[in-house]
């Protein structure tokens, strides 16, 4: 199956300071999502990015499909980013979910 | 709100009880899905409904039996659980598509296993 990888696992940061998160797959792929899982567990979909570039708010992200990696941004953070990201991958009904980059932003 | 209910938000049962989880998607979609989310562990998709037809198994144990009776609804049926199966399960719906195929998630049960 797909594997994916994100980085960096865990991400402290002070408000109001950018960061990337990287996702890195291993199979072309034609669904990819970003979610923030909030800390009761409900994931909340962030982009549906299986190629190109999207932006919202402080938040964009990036898929460069032939290269299988996407990056996602956050300008500007704040506590309330504090969370874990996901990558999720796939083909049709199989999506494979990355390990999860743990973001704290200090206030 | 996603659109996507699930209860009981959390559950404790013991080893020999059966209970049954229960999803419910608001988006009028025609796909959806069980997900496993263990401690330290990446999620973990069990099953798919399509059409109301499971079209995946991940190997899932037969302790755990999915009931898909309409688009709308799933189940998730648990009997004679171990420790380990203690866990967040999330409920996802899609629309599938050629070119589309976005997943929602709702806030998940969580499981004690006792």
């Amino acid at each position: 199956g797909i594997q994916v990888e994100q980085s960096p696992p865990d991400l402290i940061l002070q408000e109001g300071a950018n960061s990337t998160l990287r996702c890195n797959f291993s199979d072309s792929v034609n669904n990819l999502q970003w979610f923030h899982q909030n800390p009761w567990g409900q994931l909340i979909n962030l982009f549906y990015i299986p190629s190109g570039t999207k932006q919202n708010g402080r938040l964009s992200a990036t898929t460069v499909a032939t290269e299988r990696y996407s990056l996602l941004y956050i300008s500007s953070s704040q506590t309330t980013d504090s969370g874990v990201y996901f990558c999720a991958v796939g083909d049709n009904n199989d999506m494979r979910f990355g390990a999860g980059t743990r973001l704290t932003v200090k206030p | 709100e996603t659109g996507v209910t699930q209860t009981p938000r959390h559950l404790v049962m013991g080893m020999t009880n059966k209970k049954s989880l229960k999803c419910e998607q608001h988006l009028g979609h025609n796909a959806m899905y069980w997900y496993k989310q263990s401690a330290k562990k990446p999620l973990e998709l069990m099953f798919v409904y399509n059409f109301k037809e499971q079209t995946e198994n991940n190997s899932v144990p037969s302790r755990f039996s999915p009931e898909c009776p309409n688009s709308s609804h799933l189940f998730l049926h648990l009997h004679t659980l171990q420790p380990e199966d203690s866990a967040l399960y999330l409920c996802a719906s899609s629309q599938e598509g050629p070119r589309y195929n976005e997943q929602f998630f709702g806030p998940g049960t969580r499981l004690t296993v006792l």
